[in-house]
């Protein structure tokens, strides 16, 4: 059974650092592209980012696009994503999400974990 | 950036009628679109790839078409656990887009 756990959220001031982690088991992790969504409180889905089975291949948001570094360890089963300078509006849940191929390109998100709630407050 | 306007905001409808929920594209790709089932306090749930594919273990009564700009979700036989909000999402162009969700609710 697929699992993704995400943590390493919590309340942060402006300007402030986070990194987020999402423990993947239940499937071969470095076969599968992996992605990074959030959802503000009492809002839609908003993508955030992808990476590729390897790392090799990064994309993002252009609202995150040099705040935000997504990156995989695949030898511990874990996707990251460091988020930097935040902002009010960075407020969300974040969730990590399994895609169905090695490349994110062209790819569902199959599996979705259950969140890690980031507040940017002061 | 391909933006996805769903509509209705909301739909009102009865146990055992049907849903059709739109999903409209700013620009045409190909089928690259998925529909996806978000409960209060859950994470969302992969419904339909492909615009028309079920997910595994996604009931039959779930459909998706459509092509180009214009897509449908159509929910047949709506049942208790079926009221929930859904979003379109095209995963074909960079940024991934999502629609700001169709909400169903009971008549």
């Amino acid at each position: 059974e697929v699992q993704l756990l995400e943590s390493g959220g919590g309340l942060v001031q402006p300007g402030g650092s986070l990194r987020l982690s999402c423990a993947a088991s239940g499937f071969t992790f470095s076969n599968f592209a992996m992605s990074w969504v959030r959802q503000a409180p009492g809002k839609g889905l908003e993508w955030v980012s992808s990476i590729s089975g390897s790392g090799g291949s990064t994309y993002y948001a252009d609202s995150v696009r040099g705040r935000f570094t997504i990156s995989r360890d695949n030898s511990k089963n874990t996707l990251y994503l460091q988020i930097n300078s935040l902002r009010a509006e960075d407020t969300a849940l974040y969730y990590c999400a399994k895609t169905s191929l090695w490349s994110p390109e062209y790819s569902s998100l199959v599996h979705w974990g259950q969140g890690t709630l980031v507040t940017v407050s002061s | 950036e391909i933006v996805m306007t769903q509509s209705p905001a909301t739909l009102f409808v009865s146990p055992g009628e049907r849903a059709t929920l739109s999903c409209r594209a700013s620009h045409t790709f190909s089928s690259n679109l998925a529909w996806y089932q978000q409960k209060p306090g859950q994470a969302p749930r992969l419904l339909i790839y492909g615009a028309s594919t079920r997910a595994i273990g996604v009931p039959a009564r779930f459909s998706g078409s459509g092509s180009g700009t214009e897509f449908t979700l159509t929910i047949s036989n709506l049942q208790s656990e079926d009221f929930a909000v859904y979003y379109c999402q095209q995963y074909n162009n960079w940024p991934q887009t999502f629609g700001q969700g169709t909400k169903v609710e009971i008549k």
